[in-house]
């Protein structure tokens, strides 16, 4: 059974590089089949799908974040990770990561099956 | 972006009620939509995927019809741990993945 866990800082201060890591386990990151991305909820709101990556590691981004977020999986560790550059405190939320199950070989149809608790992410001086 | 609205933002049911959530896509997604629970402070569970497929382990109470732009999730005969804020999902046309704004289903 697939498990995935957020962790990184809960505060971050305005205009710095906010930085999450989500490890896999009960999965390979590499392996086709599904895709892992990075979602957000801000305080008592809805859900907003930050980026994708592909074991591949081809990334795709949500274009209202895609100039500050970077994407990227290390393999070797079963895990992958997020960058949100310049954050302000719009960027606080409860940062989640979840694995995309892919409904046909290209892997561009997948939901969300697989999701991690969740991490609090506050940003302020 | 293909923008999703779920109506009606609140439904209050007495348990053993059962409630129909809708979901409405800005254009059309084909049966490419998801459905998913969340309680609070929780992470969201995934419920229904391809409009009307449940995921492995739903109870049969959870049903999602539709296709194209519209979309509902019918629950049957609600229970005490069913109360919670839904959500759609597309995943037809992306970036970016889009969700629906949430239809929380509170005890009468």
């Amino acid at each position: 059974q697939v498990q995935l866990q957020e962790s990184g800082p809960g505060l971050v201060t305005p205009s710095q590089t906010l930085s999450l890591t989500c490890s896999v386990s009960g999965a390979s990151v590499s392996r086709g089949g599904h895709t892992w991305s990075w979602i957000r909820q801000h305080p008592g709101k809805g859900l907003e799908w930050i980026g994708l990556i592909f074991p591949s590691g081809n990334t795709y981004y949500a274009p209202s974040l895609k100039s500050r977020v970077t994407m990227s999986l290390d393999t070797s560790k079963s895990q992958f990770s997020l960058k949100l550059s310049s954050v302000t405190a719009a960027d606080t939320a409860v940062y989640f990561c979840a694995r995309g199950y892919c409904s046909n070989a290209s892997c561009w149809y997948s939901w969300f099956d697989s999701w991690g608790q969740g991490t609090r992410v506050t940003v302020s001086s | 972006e293909i923008v999703m609205t779920q109506s009606p933002a609140t439904l209050s049911v007495s348990p053993g009620e059962s409630v129909t959530l809708s979901c409405r896509a800005s254009r059309s997604v084909s049966n490419n939509l998801a459905w998913y629970q969340q309680k609070p402070g929780q992470a969201p569970r995934l419920l229904i995927y391809a409009a009307s497929t449940r995921a492995t382990g739903i109870s049969a109470r959870f049903s999602g019809t539709g296709s194209g732009t519209e979309f509902t999730l019918t629950i049957s005969s609600l229970q005490s741990e069913d109360f919670a804020v839904y959500y759609c999902q597309q995943y037809n046309d992306w970036p970016p993945l889009t969700f629906g704004g949430g239809t929380k289903v509170e005890i009468k």
